[in-house]
This record gives C-alpha cells, sequence and structure tokens, in this order.
C-alpha cells in the first residue's frame, strides 16, 4: 500500500463544533505531518511527529490538537475554531529515517461557518 | 532560518515547447530538494527530487539541476503538453530536521 488516506472529504462546522481529521498510512513510515493550505498558496506546516512523539509545533493555536494514537494513524482535533481557519488541511508522511520523501494525502476541505 | 524564492509566479507556454522554474534558497546546509506539483483541488504530489552531492537528475520529460554553490536549483520540463498545466512548488530542506520550506509556487499554463 503505497497510500495516505485521509477522512472526511469535506466538512462544514460551525464555530461551536468540535471534529476530528483522521489521516492514515500503511507504508511503515515513521514521520507523519499535518499541513493548512489555503486558496493559491504553498501548504504550511502545522505539526510533525517523528516515531510517534510530537517533534514540532508550529505555533499553532490551541483550537487545533494533534494526537498520533499509533505510527499508522495521525488525528487532528478541532474545536472552537474560526472562519479563517477554512481551508484545506493535508497529512503526509515520510520513512523517518533520512529519506524525506514526504507523500500526501487527498487533504480534507474544511469550512467553518 | 531558510529563505525561499520561487520564479516565476507565473509562466505561460505553448504545448511542445520547454517550461523552466527555478528556485533560490539561503541555507547553505540545505541537503534535499524536491519539485512538487499540484493540480487544482488535488493534493501536492512529489514529481522529482535531488540531493545535495548530485547536479543533475532526469526523469523522461522532467529534470532537476542544482546549483550548490550559487543557492538554485530549477525544474525543466520538455515536450511541455496540457496535462503538465498546475501548480508547481520547490521545497528545500534544511539539514536540521524534517521540516520543508516551500517557495510560493509557480502556475504552469500549457496553452494549446
Amino acid at each position: 500500500d503505497t497510500e495516505v488516506t485521509q477522512t472526511p472529504k469535506h466538512l462544514v462546522m460551525g464555530m461551536t463544533n468540535k471534529k476530528s481529521l483522521k489521516c492514515e498510512q500503511h507504508m511503515g513510515h515513521r514521520a507523519m505531518y499535518w499541513y493548512k493550505q489555503k486558496a493559491k498558496k504553498p501548504p504550511e506546516l502545522m505539526f510533525v511527529y517523528s516515531y510517534e512523539k510530537l517533534s514540532i509545533n508550529e505555533s499553532v493555536p490551541s483550537r487545533f490538537s494533534p494526537e498520533c494514537p499509533n505510527s499508522s494513524l495521525l488525528n487532528l482535533h478541532l474545536h472552537a475554531l474560526q472562519p479563517e481557519d477554512s481551508a484545506l488541511y493535508l497529512c503526509a508522511s515520510s520513512q523517518g529515517d533520512g529519506s524525506y520523501e514526504q507523500y500526501f494525502g487527498p487533504g480534507t476541505r474544511l469550512t467553518v461557518t | 532560518g531558510e529563505n525561499v524564492e520561487q520564479h516565476p509566479s507565473t509562466l505561460s507556454v505553448q504545448e511542445g515547447d520547454s517550461a523552466v522554474i527555478k528556485c533560490t534558497y539561503s541555507d547553505s546546509a540545505s541537503n534535499y530538494f524536491p519539485w512538487y506539483k499540484q493540480e487544482l483541488g488535488k493534493r501536492p504530489q512529489l514529481i522529482i527530487d535531488i540531493r545535495s552531492n548530485v547536479g543533475e537528475k532526469k526523469d523522461q520529460r522532467i529534470a532537476v539541476t542544482l546549483n550548490k554553490t550559487a543557492k538554485h536549483f530549477s525544474l525543466h520540463i520538455t515536450e511541455t503538453q496540457p496535462e503538465d498545466s498546475a501548480v508547481y512548488f520547490c521545497a528545500p530542506k534544511p539539514d536540521s530536521n524534517y521540516q520543508l520550506i516551500w517557495g510560493a509556487g509557480t502556475k504552469l499554463i500549457i496553452k494549446p
């Protein structure tokens, strides 16, 4: 399996809702990433997990809470989001052993109303 | 930290012609230089990459060249086709961690 999968594909949520984004890979990769991408902009790194431990948090607001239950799964818990958080949320993975190629999932299109 | 500049921001070429996109970086310790292609509404897709100990790499119609002295690397696409229309991002990696530093992107338009 050479794919990163993400669910859901689309999500609409109100500012008081709690929701979660899910990401899964079965390539044996040990590094996993969350990115946020606004229209016509490059992906913006949010979090990096390396060997299931949070290694990078790019000063992301606490309304975004990552979780790595095991080496194949990555979650992003959302709470009390703002309309400006509407974006494409991309998950990626890489081998984490000195191989740097990052492989992206299809993303979740999030709309906050 | 790493500063990345990508040029041009938009490139329009006739189908069949060649396209070249350039990426300049500031961190001389950067050691990995990938190019990603992102079609509208799709995920970024790694199309070619190069390591710091190699000057050029080719894969069919796509090539990447690296000039470490001048701190820039370029994407070359020959015999362009309509399906090459997309946004292309460079994303050099500093030596320190897993993080990629993304360029602003180049929108490539292939004119029929």
